[in-house]
């Protein structure tokens, strides 16, 4: 079965400063991967997913992720983070099946601080 | 841009009363999920449906759950005798699940159900 790791549930990072927010993930075949971004009393937002056509995917907002499949992390950056990045961010991974449920991870949620 | 609409955005209702969260996908979508976040803890799927039929369901989507898509645009999602434990933000999703879409799915603000 498919599974997600978030491996942080706080960070706290300064304005301008980089934003790492990590992820692991279990699948036995390849997987399809996304990161969703969670505002306070929103809706989750696609910020970008995996396709398989490159391993360093960009989103929006200035927000990239990289596969690796040998380390089976699917890891969330961006260089310099903002105020109104803080939000709760959540790893996922799609089932394989026909049905294509999504399957989340525990979320993390970050702090921007002035 | 095309959006999945929730009603309501908040649902208050006593132990054991039904109630009928609903959801408006995006028009040209054919696949449709219902998931819930209780407070504090990670978001789960429901269902997912399909051609006007349930494709999966996980083990929460018990035969207090239903869902049906009454009008063609509508999709509901029903909890007949409401419990405590039900008391969650509920999402609904859909995806067209092309190809290239590969299985991304939209997602509406959510309903908060608490149950008393």
């Amino acid at each position: 079965a498919q599974s997600v790791t978030q491996l942080d549930s706080h960070v706290s990072v300064s304005e301008g400063t980089p934003v790492l927010l990590r992820c692991n993930y279990s699948s036995s075949y390849s997987p399809s991967l996304f990161w969703y971004v969670q505002h306070p009393n929103k809706g989750l937002q696609l910020l970008l997913k995996y396709t398989s056509a490159a391993t360093l995917v960009k989103g929006i907002n200035g927000f990239e992720a990289e596969f690796k499949k040998s380390e089976t992390s699917f890891h969330l950056t961006k260089p310099s983070a903002h105020m109104s990045d803080a939000a709760e961010y959540f790893c996922v991974v799609s089932e394989t099946s026909n049905t294509g449920k999504l399957i989340f991870g525990q979320g993390t949620t970050l702090q921007v601080k002035p | 841009e095309p959006e999945v609409t929730q009603t309501p955005s908040h649902q208050v209702t006593q132990m054991g009363q039904e109630v009928i969260l609903r959801c408006v996908p995006i028009s040209n979508h054919l696949y449709f999920y219902w998931y819930r976040q209780i407070l504090g803890q990670k978001v789960e799927f429901l269902v997912s449906f399909y051609n006007n039929e349930i494709s999966e369901k996980s083990e929460i989507f018990d035969d207090q759950f239903s869902v049906e898509r009454p009008d063609g645009s509508n999709f509901t999602l029903k909890i007949r005798s409401t419990k405590l434990e039900d008391s969650a933000m509920y999402f609904c999703a859909s995806s067209d699940r092309t190809f290239f879409s590969y299985n991304e799915q939209f997602f509406g603000p959510g309903t908060r159900l608490t149950v008393l």
